[in-house]
């Protein structure tokens, strides 16, 4: 069973970039696609987008305009940047493994908390 | 901002049966099927249910999913206090051409 494990900074402050990194062990990293979700506090799931492990990318248009995902195939991780951000995008980050396009989310990390706060 | 609509929460006693909608449209689940995810807080969320009402291997036969049109249904039967926890639908849309969820429902064992 692949096991997925996100880091990063717990606290980010406003305006500033969030940057958050998955590495996935137990697992190889093709020929699958890996979703970043979030969920707010109090709230639902909302999906950021994701990587194919080529290196397609596909954003949900809400965020588009300040989301990169990129993959490092050797380091077997994805990562997350999320620019310009404000405490609308405080939540609990997830990465999640598909096995294909429109496959369900078969594989989630713990998660991790990301405060937007000065 | 979720697309997908579900009731805020339900319960049930201990062996009752329950149900939890999805209202969708047909950009999604009108044209692909649904998946269902179980999330206790502080935990990874869990596939559930997959093409609208296939089981991963493990996943108990109490949970049974169904669509018809835009929307969708998730079944617990003889629910247990280890059912307590929050769920939420999800499908493909080929009108944001992205994944979208549904607003969640917390399931409480009375």
């Amino acid at each position: 069973q692949v096991q997925l494990q996100e880091s990063g900074p717990g606290l980010v402050k406003p305006s500033e970039t969030l940057s958050l990194t998955c590495t996935v062990s137990g697992g190889s990293i093709s020929p699958f696609y890996w979703s970043w979700i979030r969920q707010p506090p109090g709230k639902g799931l909302e999906w950021i987008g994701y990587i194919y492990y080529s290196g397609n990318t596909n954003y949900n248009p809400s965020l588009k305009s300040r989301v990169t995902i990129s993959v490092d195939t050797s380091k077997k991780q994805v990562s997350l940047r999320l620019t310009s951000v404000t405490a609308a995008d405080t939540a609990v980050y997830y990465c999640a493994k598909h096995s294909g396009a429109y496959a369900p989310a078969d594989n989630w990390g713990q998660g991790t908390l990301v405060t937007v706060s000065s | 901002q979720s697309v997908l609509t579900q009731p805020p929460s339900t319960s049930g006693t201990p062996g009752q049966r329950v149900t939890i909608s999805c209202s969708g449209s047909r950009s999604n689940i009108g044209s692909n099927t649904v998946n269902w995810y179980q999330h206790l807080p502080g935990t990874a969320p869990k596939l559930l249910i997959y093409s609208s009402n296939q089981r991963p291997s493990g996943v108990p036969d109490r949970f049974s999913g169904s669509k018809s049109g835009t929307s969708a249904s998730l079944a617990i039967s003889g629910l247990q206090s280890e059912d307590e926890a929050d769920y939420y639908c999800a499908t493909w849309d080929d009108s944001l051409n992205g994944f979208v969820f549904g607003t969640g429902t917390k399931v409480t064992v009375v």
